[in-house]
């Protein structure tokens, strides 16, 4: 079974400097799927980046970047010049590529919670 | 452009009472609806999923049940709620294709359910 690990319950940041989100996972599948979602106080889940194990550029988005290391099945976030809004719950998660018709299973991590200091 | 709506956004009930929490998307036709259910401090639970009209799949046995009516809704259902219940509810759309890449999950705002 996939399971995903956030061993860091809180992190905090200073406002414009850069953290990283740690995230491990487990799984016998070659080829899947991981994300990174950001859970605002407003609960609304907001994916933030994702990474196709396949590809080996990590994936960036803006200020968000991710350091995928596939043989360590680790795939960390990294938030440059932080901002007040990236306060939030950050949930790693992890997917096959075919769950099944309409399946739509992701496999979460429990979270860090980040506070962004100003 | 599309949206997606939840409510309530909390609602409180008490054991034994029925519960029914409603979906909408706007903007897309013949998406592929889901609830997930978020416990205290963990990650999210796919609860039903739907790819049309009158198509349920329910990937963890429960007390809930989902329906869905019309296309772009679908709806969280309960005839005697129980305390475990309580939880985060997000529902969540994607446009009906295997491609990852150009079909995330979009979720709605979600409802905070206390069971009391």
């Amino acid at each position: 079974a996939q399971t995903v690990t956030q061993s860091q319950p809180e992190m905090s940041v200073q406002e414009a400097e850069t953290v990283t989100l740690s995230c491990t996972y487990d799984t016998s599948e070659s080829d899947y799927y991981l994300f990174w979602y950001k859970q605002p106080p407003s609960r609304q889940m907001i994916l933030v980046i994702r990474q196709e194990a396949y590809k080996q550029q990590n994936a960036t988005e803006n200020r968000f970047s991710v350091n995928f290391q596939k043989a360590a099945k680790s795939f960390s976030l990294k938030i440059s010049d932080s901002q007040l809004g990236d306060a939030a719950m950050y949930f790693c998660a992890y997917r096959i590529p075919y769950s099944g018709a309409g399946s739509y299973q992701l496999t979460f991590g429990k979270g860090t919670k980040l506070s962004v200091i100003p | 452009s599309q949206t997606i709506h939840q409510w309530p956004a909390t609602l409180v009930q008490p054991v034994g009472s029925p519960l029914s929490l409603e979906c909408t998307v706007e903007g897309t036709s013949n998406p592929n609806l889901y609830w997930y259910r978020q416990a205290a401090g963990r990650g999210l639970q796919l609860l039903f999923y739907s790819v049309g009209i009158g198509q349920i799949s329910s990937e963890v046995p429960q007390n809930l049940s989902a329906s869905r009516p019309q296309d772009r809704q679908f709806i969280l259902s309960s005839k005697k709620l129980l305390l475990s219940d309580s939880g985060f509810y997000l529902c969540a759309w994607r446009y009906p294709t295997l491609q990852e890449y150009n079909s995330p999950l979009h979720f709605g705002n979600g409802t905070r359910l206390t069971v009391t």
